[in-house]
């Protein structure tokens, strides 16, 4: 069964530094997502991403952030200057159809990285 | 207000048990609804749609009332496998909102 996956698992990073958190979706999928998971809360919508760009970001998503696909399967979130916040899980997900186009838009999400930021 | 909500539990229910779990959304535009699963420490994955007319999976079944923006989840013959936090998840316009999940313990 076609999967999403994540590198690294977990990234541990000292405060000001820049990470890049990587993922593989799903070939056949079209519409990648970032989001992201403080210990003990809810999972929070960051970015999606179709057609090599943005198509929609969420208050959280700042100038901080970035996303790229280099190539033809990855799919990359930059965080430069990394505050002691931006500790949590990271997962990406990826789907067939985008959000608000069909109603069996279900997204697949991959393990995810956690990131601590010391 | 937030945009989706759920009661956070826990609930500790014996092997066997029938177990619903309810949900509830603030956008009245909100397009397509799901019920996802989430173990400990691990990602979200998907459980099942949820569609107008209610649909049903083994032993889950998912119903939805637009009119009262409410989404519930019914799980029979609870298993020990069951054991996971379930996650209400909306999509309204271009965003997924998740809810803060509902814990579920099944007991031996």
């Amino acid at each position: 069964e076609p999967e999403v996956t994540q590198t690294p698992s977990h990234q541990v990073t000292q405060m000001g530094q820049e990470v890049i958190l990587r993922c593989v979706p799903i070939s056949n999928h079209l519409y990648f997502y970032w989001y992201r998971q403080i210990l003990g809360q809810k999972v929070e919508f960051l970015v999606s991403f179709y057609n090599n760009e943005i198509s929609e970001k969420s208050e959280i998503f700042d100038d901080q952030f970035s996303v790229e696909r280099p190539d033809g399967s990855n799919f990359t979130l930059k965080i430069r200057s990394t505050k002691l916040e931006d500790s949590a899980m990271y997962f990406c997900a990826s789907s067939e159809w985008g959000l608000g186009q069909s109603s069996y838009n279900e997204q697949f999400f991959g393990p995810g990285t956690r990131l601590t930021v010391l | 207000r937030k945009e989706v909500e759920q009661d956070p539990g826990p609930f500790n229910v014996p092997e066997g048990a029938t177990v619903a779990f309810n949900c509830t959304y603030s956008n009245s535009a909100s397009q397509s609804f799901f019920w996802y699963r989430q173990d400990c420490r691990k990602e979200p994955k998907l459980l099942m749609s949820v569609y107008s007319s209610g649909n049903e999976d083994g032993r889950f079944t998912a119903q939805l009332n637009r009119a009262s923006q409410y989404i519930s989840l019914l799980i029979r013959d609870s298993k020990l496998s069951d054991s996971a936090t379930y996650l209400c998840v909306v999509n309204t316009g271009n965003q997924f909102y998740f809810g803060t999940g509902t814990s579920l313990t099944v007991i031996p």
